[in-house]
Parts: structure tokens; sequence; C-alpha cells
């Protein structure tokens, strides 16, 4: 069964601070893996990754793929208070619209 | 502002009702999605709308069904309700044939089965 976990589930840090979230996924016909930020009520669009080894960057976000080892991360550097959320991510399959969702990490920045 | 748009934003409904949730897409966009979100889990893929046809299911029974009209608006329907359809639905809708992966979701509609 295709699956896409993402660790960890929850993580509470200081303004300044620089996170990293992890999805790992073990999908058939994986075509890319997206990150999205929900923050309260509809994901939005981070970043779209189908090459391994190529970062993409976004201001203080940056995430990478290996497909090789079948997972990705999401950086964030000098976290602010407006980046709590909870990150999910996903994997889009071919022949398929359908995408694969972790259950998300919770992201909380404090001041 | 991804340009879709869901009404009701949140209902209420009891064991065995019927309910229908409603979806404008941007036009162009010929191409609908709906999702379910559990509290404290990610979207689940109900199923998927192109150019007024399914083409697309997930692990859903068939009360959950679905209508896409020719002016980008899209329908989701559940029928006898169960507590378990307490959740977050969210309708994403893109342009195009090629999933190229990136949705454009909606606020979502919350709905409570009591």
């Amino acid at each position: 069964e295709d699956k896409v976990v993402q660790s960890p589930l929850s993580l509470v840090v200081h303004e300044g601070d620089t996170v990293t979230l992890n999805c790992s996924y073990e999908v058939t016909n994986f075509r890319s893996l997206l990150w999205y930020k929900q923050e309260k009520k509809a994901p939005t669009f981070l970043f779209m990754l189908t090459s391994s080894g190529i970062e993409k960057k976004s201001g203080r976000l940056s995430s990478i793929l290996d497909k090789k080892e079948l997972f990705s991360i999401l950086n964030i550097t000098a976290t602010q208070t407006g980046d709590s959320a909870v990150y999910l991510c996903a994997v889009s399959l071919y022949n398929t619209d359908k995408l694969i969702f972790g259950t998300g990490t919770r992201l909380q920045v404090f001041p | 502002e991804t340009g879709v748009t869901q009404s009701p934003t949140h209902l209420i409904k009891t064991r065995g009702q019927q309910v229908t949730l409603r979806c404008s897409s941007q036009s162009g966009h010929n191409t609908v999605s709906w999702y379910q979100q559990a509290l404290g889990q990610g979207p689940q893929f109900i199923f998927q709308y192109y150019r007024e046809e399914e083409n697309g299911r997930g692990n859903f029974p068939p009360r959950f069904s679905g209508l896409q009209f020719p002016n980008y608006s899209s329908e989701l329907n559940v029928n006898a309700l169960e507590l378990d359809d307490s959740a977050l639905y969210l309708c994403a809708s893109r342009t195009g044939t090629v999933n190229t992966g990136e949705l454009f979701f909606g606020e979502g509609s919350r709905l409570t089965v009591l």
C-alpha cells in the first residue's frame, strides 16, 4: 500500500531557530513530491520536487529530494512566528491525479 | 488567494442525514478533486472529476458521490452520514490534462456529524 510518513509529528522552537522536517515515502509509480503549508484550512503550495539532489529554495525555505533513499527534507532557517503551521508532504503518482499525503508536521514558533 | 471557493464553511448534521458541499473553481480549471481531512490527519483523496466525468476514486464508499458542472463548479454529496464523516472537506482544482501535482485548494467545509 502506498504511504507517506512525516516526522516529527510536532515541533516547538523559538524564533531564529533552524528546523528540518522529514518526509519518507513508499509508493509505486512515483511522479513528484510536494510540500504544502496549512495554516488554518487551505493548504498552500510550497515546492514540487521531481529530481534527486536538486535543491529548491524560496526565501528561508528550501527542500531536497533523494529518490534512491525515498525521502525529502524541508528546511526552514531563521524561523519566525508566521512559520507556525502544519507542513504537509504529498506524493503524486503517474496515471492518477491522486495525491498521497502524510499526516503532517505541526510547527510552533514562539517569540 | 487560490481562486477556489467552498461553501458552506461550517455545518452540523446528524447521523443518517445527507449533505451537499459546493466548490467553485477558477475559469479554465477543468480538473477538480475532493479530499477529506480528519482532525490531526493529512488529506485523503475521495475522487476526481475531469470535464464533468469521474476519472479517479479513492477508498471511499459509494455514498460519497460528486458532480462537476460546465461552469467550473462542483459538488460533493454524502448520503447516510456517519459520525466518522466529521472532517474538513477540501476541494482542489487545476488546469490541463497533465498532472503536475500543483493543486489549488479551497478553504474547506468543516462538517460535524452528531
